[in-house]
């Protein structure tokens, strides 16, 4: 089946710092990534969508100046959190699809603590 | 707009029992799909089962069958003999469109909890 790996799973930083999370495709070439953040006890909020060699396509409320995407290759996206403040403490997790794939594929998340 | 409907925010369910997960959701894309993902406590999101919209038959995956009603537009989970090992939570996700870059979006979740 296909994989998705986050590095890293876990992370914690002091606030004002910033912090990149990669996502990467395993076994196959991922044309779209998408990044979600969770609160504890909630569902799962779509940040954006990327789509590899384009600008991201934020969401609503999401700023762009702030969580930074990269999708700089087929098997490659970052997600950079700037300046963070203990309020970006979250469970963050990207999902890659491919062209042959039929659904999206998750990694496991990395959770982001900012003191 | 789309929106995905999880009216069962808990619920337990003894060991080898059959438990139904209800999912609605809205659409006006003639083209869509609907899953069911798992989320244990580790928080990885686990892909259990997949229905298309144009699909004639419901979707099955082991243990996992999607009760799809189109018309009412329903998308319910069946997890046959339960095991302690399914206690976690479960999204119902619905995607729209034909583009493999249309994007997800989750219901609420159901936490689900399997007594011994």
């Amino acid at each position: 089946g296909a994989v998705v790996s986050q590095h890293p799973s876990w992370v914690i930083c002091k606030s004002g710092t910033s912090v990149k999370i990669e996502c990467r495709s395993l076994d196959f070439q991922a044309t779209t990534m998408f990044w979600y953040r969770q609160f504890p006890k909630q569902s799962l909020m779509l940040m954006a969508t990327s789509n590899e060699g384009s600008k991201a396509t934020y969401e609503q409320g999401v700023e762009k100046d702030k969580f930074l995407i990269n999708h700089a290759s087929l098997t490659l996206s970052t997600l950079t959190v700037t300046s963070a403040h203990p309020e970006d403490s979250s469970f963050y997790i990207c999902s890659a699809e491919g062209a042959v794939t039929d659904t999206q594929y998750f990694g496991p998340g990395t959770r982001l603590t900012v003191l | 707009a789309q929106k995905i409907t999880q009216t069962q925010p808990g619920m337990f369910v003894q060991e080898k029992e059959a438990v139904t997960l209800d999912c609605t959701y809205d659409t006006s894309d003639p083209s869509y799909g609907l899953f069911w993902y798992k989320q244990p406590s580790s928080g990885e999101m686990i892909f259990l089962i997949y229905q298309g919209s144009y699909d004639q038959q419901n979707a099955t995956e082991g243990r996992y069958s999607l009760n799809f009603q189109k018309a009412r537009k329903s998308a319910n989970l069946v997890i046959s003999a339960s095991q302690l090992g399914d206690s976690a939570m479960y999204f119902c996700a619905m995607r729209g469109g034909y583009s493999s870059a249309s994007k997800i979006i989750f219901g609420s979740g159901t936490r689900l909890s399997i007594r011994p």
